[in-house]
């Protein structure tokens, strides 16, 4: 059983440009939720996609934007960087939108984005 | 709405004493709670899972956790600490079904283990 990846591990980018970080989720799962940590704070809460539709968003403004591919991969894009999205962004993918216990959520190792 | 809250950013204990990170969560309804450990440049794994079963929860590595209603607490537990265990630990409640299921993270606690 392969487990959730992303790419790339790390990425630097300037304010104002445009990145796109990828994730792929663990075999059988079907839905892919995507976190914020900055630096000494706790995973935020971005969007949540399930069978390619959004479903679920977190305090975000529209340029953190997300798409989720027929094999259930996805993808998070942001638009016109600012140095405050520098973080470690997580994706994490279960089995089913209910949550709770019964649809155990199961991390990436993240990618580390810096914004100069 | 649903919140957790850890109570201590930083814990240091030394190797072979217990270990207790503390969590209050607030939530509307029966919640279900979580706690995570995320080692430096690692991802997040579950330890253990609340799912209104029974409220001792038991996890991996040696840790388990009290579900309290009363005191709306959900503590982190572990006898002996182990060099191994330092990292930072993440208390974790659910968002209500309709919500997607989305995790709620605290602050997390860094747990130090002296030799």
């Amino acid at each position: 059983e392969t487990g959730v990846t992303q790419s790339p591990t790390h990425l630097i980018k300037t304010r104002g440009q445009q990145v796109t970080l990828r994730c792929s989720s663990q075999s059988g799962h079907n839905t892919v939720s995507w976190y914020q940590q900055a630096l000494g704070q706790g995973p935020q809460f971005i969007f949540q996609y399930y069978r390619e539709e959004e479903n679920g968003r977190g305090n975000f403004p529209p340029r953190f934007s997300g798409l989720q591919f027929p094999n259930y991969s996805s993808e998070l894009n942001v638009n016109a960087l600012e140095l405050d999205d520098s973080a470690l962004y997580l994706c994490a993918s279960s089995s089913g939108t209910s949550g709770g216990a019964r649809n155990e959520q199961f991390f990436g190792p993240g990618t580390r984005l810096t914004v100069l | 709405a649903q919140s957790v809250t850890q109570l201590d950013s930083h814990v240091s204990v030394s190797e072979g004493t217990p270990v207790l990170l503390r969590c209050n969560y607030s939530s509307s309804y029966s919640p279900s709670l979580f706690w995570y450990v995320q080692h430096p440049n690692k991802g997040l794994q579950l330890l253990l899972k609340y799912t209104s079963a029974a409220t001792l929860v038991k996890g991996i590595n040696g840790f388990e956790a009290e579900f309290k209603k009363s005191e709306t607490s959900f503590h982190l537990t572990k006898p002996s600490a182990h060099m191994s265990d330092a990292a930072e630990y993440f208390c974790v409640v659910s968002a209500l079904y309709n919500q997607g299921g989305k995790l709620i993270f605290g602050q997390g606690t860094e747990l130090s283990v002296k030799p």
